[in-house]
């Protein structure tokens, strides 16, 4: 089957580094995507990752490890506007659909 | 500009009513989805159309239908027989799998 884990909610500090964690299982792997999505808002892509290793994209950074079934999200310098969920998803080969599943969503909070 | 359009944002349903959601994308994407979201759950896939006049169930297809007579529009009825029908409803379009997806700014169903 497939299925896709994320923490449900996390909590840091304005300025800090933040870490949110994916893990997975899933037939026709075919790349993990990380979306940012405000409350009554559509998901906004951030990053993409299909082979092993760290991308960075300013603030954020996205690393994958296909053999571990791992991904996690890096947030740096932390805003309060960086209060949202972030949703971990894994694309399937494209003779599946190429649909996108989705993990629950993990919602991270900013104090100051 | 291209994107992806859903109407209407915010939509009240009595019981027993169908309803038709719309989506309508002019970025020549081949690829249509839609998607149930509902508090603290993550994105749950109802439908997907690869191509026109083609599409093929999700995970909660039941109660819903869909149509793709065009490579723009993908629209979702909410029938009389989806028990539970509140919700945020997101629809969402891909041109390739490797490139994720683009969503529309989603329709919020509330059943009175």
């Amino acid at each position: 089957g497939q299925n896709i884990d994320q923490p449900t909610e996390m909590t840091a500090t304005e300025g800090a580094i933040v870490q949110i964690n994916c893990t997975y299982q899933t037939s026709g792997f075919n790349g993990l995507f990380w979306y940012q999505q405000h409350a009554g808002e559509a998901p906004t892509f951030l990053s993409y990752n299909v082979l092993d290793g760290l991308e960075e994209k300013g603030r954020f950074s996205s690393f994958l490890s296909r053999s571990k079934g791992y991904s996690y999200l890096l947030l740096k310098e932390l805003q309060m506007k960086d209060s949202a969920s972030y949703l971990c998803a894994v694309g399937t080969i494209y003779n599946q659909g190429g649909k996108l599943i989705f993990g629950q969503g993990t919602e991270l909070s900013v104090k100051p | 500009d291209g994107g992806i359009t859903q109407s209407p944002k915010y939509l009240f349903r009595k019981e027993g009513q169908n309803v038709t959601l719309s989506c309508e994308q002019n970025l020549n994407h081949d690829a249509m989805y839609w998607y149930r979201q509902d508090p603290g759950q993550g994105l749950r896939l109802i439908y997907y159309s690869q191509i026109v006049n083609d599409f093929q169930k999700g995970d909660i297809a039941e109660g819903y239908s869909v149509s793709r007579e065009k490579k723009e529009s993908f629209p979702l009825t909410v029938t009389s027989a989806q028990k539970n029908p509140t919700a945020f409803y997101l629809c969402a379009s891909s041109f390739d799998n490797n490139y994720g997806y683009t969503f529309g700014s989603g329709t919020r169903l509330t059943v009175v």
